[in-house]
């Protein structure tokens, strides 16, 4: 089983920060997706990469997906207190029922 | 829009006890699965179902058990609930295999003790 690691765990900054979240694999994704999570909620999907390269930007946040398919990172431009929540990443299995492998996630505070 | 409904949100249960997590949705999805989330343990997979009547197990399947019948319905059991089976519970559906977006219910907070 793919292992995913995200780091770092947990994240506290002031609002107007840059922040950087971090997925990595041992072996290379098939596709890999992006979730937050609000406390009390499920997941919510934010983006999902495919190609190797590939640059996804949604509004303040950017997500990059490494050449060689084994690294991930988001990126949020100017903090605010609303991004507060549980940033997860997951592989999706293809023909396994499109079955997702989580990381542990990174827990983000945006304080005001 | 229902999405995906997952009852009850919350129960405790004593330990030996059993109960079924309901799931439900409403959006003619064929892959369903039970998700559980521990505290800095991101979620893992239990069970998934690719369609009605076929069910595979996940990454934690033991102390478990699913059926799919329907399309809409993918409960889960838990037989002789132990205080390891604390967590809270998530069910998604998803549309097809591949690059598709989960959907995910608001989940079931369960006690055991």
């Amino acid at each position: 089983t793919q292992l995913l690691e995200q780091s770092p765990q947990f994240l506290s900054i002031q609002e107007g920060e840059n922040l950087t979240v971090y997925c990595n694999s041992s072996s290379v994704f098939s596709s890999l997706q992006w979730y937050r999570q609000e406390p009390g909620e499920g997941p919510v999907l934010l983006v999902t990469v495919v190609t190797g390269g590939e640059v996804k930007k949604l509004k303040r946040l950017t997500f990059q997906f490494g050449d060689a398919r084994k690294d991930s990172s988001l990126h949020i431009t100017a903090a605010q207190p609303g991004d507060t929540g549980l940033y997860l990443c997951a592989e999706q299995i293809y023909n396994q029922g499109g079955k997702l492998i989580f990381g542990q996630g990174t827990e983000l505070s945006v304080k005001p | 829009n229902a999405g995906v409904t997952q009852t009850p949100k919350f129960r405790i249960l004593k330990i030996g006890q059993s109960m079924t997590l309901q799931c439900t949705q409403d959006m003619n999805h064929n892959y369903m699965y039970w998700y559980r989330q521990d505290p800095g343990m991101g979620l893992k997979l239990i069970y998934y179902s690719v369609g009605a009547g076929i069910t595979d197990k996940g990454e934690v399947p033991n102390g478990y058990n699913v059926s799919r019948s329907t399309t809409e319905d993918f409960p889960l059991r838990l037989e002789l609930a132990a205080p390891s089976q604390t967590s809270v519970y998530f069910c998604a559906s998803s549309a097809r295999d591949g690059s598709t977006e989960a959907f995910f219910g608001q989940g079931t907070r369960l006690t055991v003790v």
